[in-house]
């Protein structure tokens, strides 16, 4: 079955501190992977997306993703954290039919909070 | 070049009744997916919608329908409403043609239903 796990719910950093959030996911074609991220009360901004290609892409707000097959991983990062960082971040996995994708299937999400 | 917009903002509904949700695409999208996300939760996938006609649905009942107008807008329709349907609505656009395309968000529609 499809799907996508974020192990960690709650992940707590201090500002200027590194981050990493896990996700992985399970799918039997080739993954179409998203990291986004919600405000309280918000929608959903995308950060970044893997499609194909190089492994290692970058997003907006100083955000990258490493997509490695091996692990069915798809591992954000951010190599200092600012207190405006503080969300909700979800992964999600792009599906629906061979070649690409209609539904996106996303993960519990992970609430990170920062302390100043 | 503006965003996708979705109305009502909030509302609140009885068990029973029914509710329309509305949706406006990103200008230059022609397809239109809808999500719930239920506190805590990840969104789950309602169904989307490509000229016109619904190009896949998730596992939601058939209570939950929905439509794409020529303009490329949508509703999401909800008969009989159940306790459990109290979520945040959202509505994501995209562009279906050449090429692999992200889905934008918008800023999603709360429904309590009490």
């Amino acid at each position: 079955a499809q799907s996508v796990t974020q192990p960690d719910i709650h992940i707590t950093v201090s500002e200027g501190a590194s981050l990493e959030l896990r996700c992985n996911y399970s799918y039997g074609a080739t993954p179409y992977l998203f990291w986004y991220v919600q405000s309280p009360g918000q929608g959903l901004q995308l950060l970044l997306k893997y499609f194909s290609g190089d492994t290692l892409v970058q997003g907006i707000k100083g955000f990258e993703a490493e997509f490695k097959r091996s692990q069915s991983s798809f591992n954000l990062r951010k190599p200092s954290v600012h207190w405006s960082d503080a969300a909700e971040y979800f992964c999600a996995v792009g599906a629906g039919y061979a070649g690409g994708y209609n539904k996106l299937i996303f993960g519990a999400g992970t609430r990170l909070a920062v302390h100043p | 070049e503006t965003g996708v917009t979705q109305s009502p903002t909030h509302l609140i509904k009885t068990r029973g009744q029914q509710v329309t949700l509305r949706c406006s695409s990103q200008s230059g999208h022609n397809t239109v997916s809808w999500y719930q996300q239920a506190l805590g939760q990840g969104p789950q996938f309602i169904f989307q919608y490509y000229r016109e006609e619904e190009n896949g649905r998730g596992n939601f009942p058939p209570r939950f329908s929905g439509l794409q107008f020529p303009n490329y807008s949508s509703e999401l329709n909800v008969n009989a409403l159940e306790l459990d349907d109290s979520a945040l609505y959202l509505c994501a656009s995209s562009f279906s043609g050449q090429g692999l395309k992200e889905q934008y968000f918008g800023p999603g529609t709360r429904l309590t239903v009490t």
